[in-house]
């Protein structure tokens, strides 16, 4: 099993540029949930997922979208990047909220 | 929404000796949940603690589930430069599907 893949590893965008981060996983869980880590802070949730077809908003929503139309895969949008956005983002899936999460190995994007 | 905080966010530990990082939720958690991440890594489960009042242990790492379940801590006794890393507390809604985590603990080791 891979596990969690995300990809790309690093990517450098100008502000106003649009870009989808990949995640997939190959464990058959339900639950994926997409995080962003900013320098000394925590992971903050972005959007989250509980099964295809199903997704929902988590703290910090603004300038990103999802789509869940498998099981597998759980794709983030940045529709026009801010520097804001400069973060390492991290992908997650489990059973559930109140289980084991397995992270991807992020992607580190940086927006000029 | 629910809120989870750690302390210290720092913690700076000559090697050998122990230290405690504490995690609290602004509401009532039907289980907590530890992470590691190295650095430059991604975190990595730790450990899940379900029962008011519960401890577990694993090698020099103990955690502890508070009676209210809306506080736990991690204690390392006789720090190694392996324990370097930023330990997190993660947290479920009571009645949601998010899950919380806090700020993170990162823990520097002086040898």
């Amino acid at each position: 099993n891979a596990g969690v893949t995300q990809t790309p590893k690093f990517q450098v965008l100008k502000t106003g540029q649009s870009m989808t981060l990949q995640c997939a996983q190959d464990m058959n869980h339900e639950y994926m949930s997409w995080y962003r880590q900013d320098p000394g802070m925590g992971l903050r949730l972005i959007h989250y997922s509980v099964g295809a077809g199903i997704t929902d908003q988590g703290e910090v929503p603004n300038g990103y979208n999802v789509s869940r139309s498998t099981t597998e895969d759980f794709p983030l949008r940045l529709l026009s990047a801010a520097p804001s956005q400069t973060s390492v983002y991290f992908c997650a899936s489990s059973l559930g909220p109140g289980t084991e999460q397995f992270f991807g190995p992020g992607t580190r994007l940086t927006v000029l | 929404g629910q809120q989870v905080m750690q302390i210290p966010q720092y913690q700076h530990v000559q090697e050998g000796e122990d230290f405690t990082t504490y995690c609290n939720s602004s509401t009532t958690l039907s289980n907590i949940q530890w992470y590691k991440q190295r650095p430059g890594g991604h975190p990595v489960f730790l450990i899940q603690l379900v029962k008011s009042g519960e401890v577990k242990k694993q090698k020099r790492l103990t955690f502890q589930f508070g009676e209210a379940k809306k506080n736990s801590s991690l204690h390392i006794t006789a720090t190694q430069t392996t324990d370097v890393g930023t330990y997190f507390c993660a947290g479920p809604e009571a009645a949601g599907n998010k899950l919380t985590f806090g700020g993170g603990t990162r823990v520097l080791v002086k040898p």
